[in-house]
């Protein structure tokens, strides 16, 4: 079974530009999270989706950060603009149902300049 | 919202020993513990996972107890080996109808010495 797909790995930006990554969940995988993961933190819940729609959004900073899961597959994570804290890795995870294991990709590290 | 505390943040074992990670948690509804190993630069992998209904559960060297009354998970590795020296991480997940996404700890290094 192919795990959850993520790009780009590595991304570099200065702060004030915009940026964004993907996440292709494990095929019928309904509910898809992404997470921001500061370096020596744990995972931090931003957003979680049930198919095409947001289920929590509660801990997004939604003045710079959007989210959205189009056709209920694929995902993107958007950062515009970028501030200096928004360094980390951003992580998608996606579950087969809610009440099911959560299956993580292998993050983007972004690193803001 | 959910708070979890883990301790220790660092733990250094000899090879062959046991090695013992604690959680706790803040809300009482919270009914999914899992416990993720991750690698330097790697992914969070499940390694174990409990549910509010179980007390405990053991998976070869891994096993992992719950106590709802306390509201504290543990993690217990036996016979540690070199390649499980990684960052451990718990978290909770309520039930809160749908909004179900995992509240972890901070880590623990788990640092295996030879």
């Amino acid at each position: 079974e192919a795990g959850v797909a993520q790009s780009p790995r590595y991304k570099i930006i200065e702060k004030r530009q915009s940026v964004a990554f993907w996440c292709n969940p494990i095929s019928g995988h309904a509910t898809l999270y992404w997470y921001q993961q500061i370096l020596g933190q744990g995972p931090k819940l931003l957003i979680q989706f049930q198919n095409n729609g947001v289920v929590d959004d509660s801990q997004l900073p939604k003045d710079r950060f959007s989210a959205e899961r189009l056709k209920g597959v694929d995902s993107t994570l958007k950062i515009q603009p970028a501030k200096l804290e928004d360094s980390a890795v951003y992580l998608c995870a996606s579950s087969l149902l809610v009440t099911d294991t959560q299956y993580f990709g292998p993050g983007t590290r972004l690193t803001v300049l | 919202g959910e708070n979890v505390e883990q301790h220790p943040s660092t733990l250094s074992v000899q090879e062959g020993d046991s090695a013992v990670i604690k959680c706790t948690y803040s809300d009482s509804a919270s009914n999914y513990f899992p416990w993720y190993k991750q690698e330097l630069g790697k992914r969070p992998q499940l390694i174990i996972d409990i549910r509010s209904n179980v007390g405990e559960k053991k998976d070869q060297r891994i096993a992992v107890t719950l106590n709802k009354t306390a509201k504290h998970f543990s993690l217990h590795i036996t016979e540690t080996q070199p390649e499980d020296s990684a960052v451990y991480f718990c978290a909770a997940r309520g039930s809160g109808g749908g909004a179900d996404g995992l509240t972890f700890g901070k880590g623990t290094h788990l640092i295996i010495q030879p």
